[in-house]
């Protein structure tokens, strides 16, 4: 069955530093997405993106984030300056864009830990 | 600010019972709601969408959607212990084609 995957599974940084996270979503799935959660609170949406451009993004996705599709299969999000209210999982989802039936289905994350 | 609502929990259900996890949702215009079971340290695992009122089955689980009400609620027969998990509520908001809303989760223990 496909899925998708990320990489790493665990990150750690320094403040200050960059960090790229790396997902690959579904083959045939057109729309990308980034979700956080930090230790213990709500999943939240950070931004989706397709057709190679962000289609909408909250207000947590300033702008130290940055996203990328650099090939035809990867999706990547950019921390560029990390700072300690980083730490959280980072999941990408990825949907296939069925209307009322499109359905999100996520990686396994990544874990950053912002020292 | 459009807000999903869960009790946090924990719910404890014996093993072979219903059990019964519900949502309230503030946006009247929004369109799909999903439900998504988060195992500790995992990610969140969709079980289930509904977008039209009424009851939709599938297996041992039954989603329940009251757009007047502004509620949906997720039915579990004959729970079994690996149903313990975080149960996640999701809603796609009348504004947004992309994103999801997500409640805080309802903690499920089922007892054996």
């Amino acid at each position: 069955e496909p899925e998708v995957t990320q990489t790493p599974s665990h990150q750690v940084t320094q403040m200050g530093q960059e960090v790229i996270l790396r997902c690959v979503p579904i083959s045939n799935h057109l729309y990308f997405y980034w979700y956080r959660q930090i230790l213990g609170q709500k999943v939240e949406f950070l931004v989706s993106f397709y057709n190679n451009e962000i289609s909408e993004k909250s207000e947590i996705f300033d702008d130290q984030f940055s996203v990328e599709r650099p090939d035809g299969s990867n999706f990547t999000l950019k921390i560029r300056s990390t700072k300690l209210e980083d730490s959280a999982m980072y999941f990408c989802a990825s949907s296939d864009g069925t209307g009322l039936t499109d359905t999100q289905y996520f990686g396994p994350g990544t874990r950053l830990t912002v020292l | 600010q459009k807000e999903v609502e869960q009790n946090s929990g924990p719910l404890s259900v014996p093993e072979g019972a219903i059990a019964s996890l519900n949502c309230t949702y503030s946006d009247r215009g929004s369109q799909s709601f999903f439900w998504y079971r988060q195992y500790s340290g995992k990610s969140p695992e969709l079980i289930m969408f509904i977008y039209s009122n009424g009851d939709k089955e599938d297996g041992r689980f039954t989603a329940q959607l009251n757009k007047a009400s502004q509620y949906v609620s997720l039915l579990i027969r004959d729970s079994q212990p690996s149903d313990s998990a975080t149960y996640l509520c999701a809603v796609n908001p009348m504004d947004s084609n992309y994103q999801l809303i997500w409640g805080a989760g309802t903690k499920l223990i089922i007892k054996p």
